[in-house]
């Protein structure tokens, strides 16, 4: 079975620093271009960025271009968000998705939190 | 940057066809992806390029995609279908519509 876990959120003050993982399982994580979507409360689903599936190729929302770096580790199937000078904008879930046709499958989510 | 349209919100009766609209320039040249999302929960994906559904998504639900508008289809709207709705697309970089609220009465 597919599944993707998202670990890593919290509360951090503006300007902080925050990794969110991604743990995939149930499926060759290698093959895949994954994403990072995220939804601030009470608002619609936001692209973040995307990565291919070895790792070279990455983009980036203008919102958070500068700041965040996605990257992923094969070997452990696990998908990372390094997030810095994190901004209240910021504030949202964090989702990661797999994506062939659409995002297929997505995680749980893990809620950031930036506020003073 | 590319924009795409969503009503704020949707109402159908129990049983009835509901219709949700994504407005997008030249949106029928572009491959539009459906998600449901239901309070406190990840999104689904209910249909992807245009008109194709994911297994275990019901044949109820449908979509279709031309000119300016891609349209997702509810027939049969039942109390579980309650949900937000997004509409995706994929120009430079992914773009969600704003999502439609769909009410079941």
């Amino acid at each position: 079975e597919v599944q993707l876990v998202e670990s890593g959120g919290g509360l951090v003050q503006p300007g902080g620093s925050l990794r969110l993982s991604c743990a995939a399982s149930g499926f060759t994580f290698s093959s895949y271009w994954m994403h990072w979507v995220r939804q601030a409360p009470g608002k619609g689903l936001v692209w973040v960025s995307r990565i291919n599936s070895y790792g070279g190729n990455t983009n980036y929302a203008d919102s958070v271009k500068g700041r965040f770096t996605i990257s992923r580790d094969n070997a452990k199937n696990t998908l990372y968000l390094q997030m810095n000078s994190l901004r209240a904008a910021d504030t949202a879930v964090y989702y990661c998705a797999r994506e062939r046709s659409g995002y297929e499958w997505w995680g749980q989510g893990t809620l950031v939190t930036v506020s003073s | 940057s590319y924009e795409l349209t969503q009503p704020l919100s949707v109402s159908v009766a129990l049983g009835q066809t509901a219709r949700i609209t994504c407005g997008g320039n030249n949106i029928g040249s572009k491959n539009v992806h459906w998600y449901q999302q239901k309070p406190g929960q990840a999104p689904v994906l209910v249909i992807y390029r245009d008109s194709n559904r994911p297994s275990g998504i019901p044949e109820r639900f449908s979509g279709s995609n031309s000119g300016n508008t891609a349209t997702l289809t509810i027939s049969r709207a039942q109390a579980g279908d309650e949900a937000d709705y997004y509409c995706q697309v994929w120009d430079n970089n992914t773009v969600f519509g704003g999502g439609t609220k769909l009410t079941v009465l």
